[in-house]
């Protein structure tokens, strides 16, 4: 079975500065996806980021960039010019890329907070 | 396009009683996958039904069940509900066929039982 592990309980970053999230994973699969998923206090949980494992390029969206390391199971997001907006639990999920199925695997979260 | 809808989106039941939670999946998504969140176990997969069948299924006992119906709107049931179920339910609508399959979540149900 997979397994998504994210080291950071908690991290903080100040305004205009940049952070990483950390996520390792574990499987035996060679295709599969990762995401970044954001959740804001009392807020829907959405999506920041996706990778396809297939892909060498890490994926970029806006402000928000990640660091896929396929040979160290890691997958980390780094997020620049931080906001106060970007204060949330951030979660890492693998999904396999078998089509039979969405059992999307969760890690157990960073708290981000971002300080005036 | 409206979002994944859940309702209700708070309820306290009593334990030994049953609960039945509601998913309205953005429309056209065929899939919808129910999870659990509590602070101690993070984010749980339930089930997750495609096409009114269940198509996987998470490590959970049979007291949680789930269905889904043809216009894909989808509930889940939890029966002789136990203090350990307070948490928060999401659901999530997905459209196979992209190649990523990505979920939207709901706002969630909270549920507390006393």
């Amino acid at each position: 079975a997979q397994t998504v592990t994210q080291s950071q309980p908690e991290m903080s970053v100040q305004e205009a500065e940049t952070v990483t999230l950390s996520c390792t994973y574990d499987t035996s699969e060679s295709d599969y996806y990762l995401f970044w998923y954001k959740q804001p206090p009392s807020r829907q949980m959405i999506l920041v980021i996706r990778q396809e494992a297939y892909k060498q390029q890490n994926a970029t969206e806006n402000r928000f960039s990640v660091n896929f390391q396929k040979a160290a199971k890691s997958f980390s997001l780094k997020i620049s010019d931080s906001q106060l907006g970007d204060a949330a639990m951030y979660f890492c999920a693998y999904r396999s890329a078998d089509n039979y199925g969405q059992n999307f695997v969760f890690g157990p979260g960073t708290r981000l907070s971002v300080l005036p | 396009k409206a979002g994944v809808t859940q309702t209700p989106r708070y309820l306290i039941k009593t334990r030994g009683q049953q609960v039945t939670l509601s998913c309205s999946p953005i429309s056209g998504h065929r899939s919808v996958s129910w999870y659990q969140q509590t602070p101690g176990q993070g984010l749980q997969f339930l089930f997750e039904y495609f096409s009114e069948t269940q198509r996987n299924k998470g490590n959970f006992p049979g007291r949680f069940s789930g269905r889904q119906f043809s216009n894909s709107r989808s509930e889940m049931n939890v029966s002789t509900l136990e203090l350990g179920d307070s948490a928060l339910y999401l659901c999530a609508s997905s459209t196979p066929g992209t190649s990523f399959d990505e979920q939207y979540f709901g706002p969630g149900t909270r549920l507390t039982v006393t």
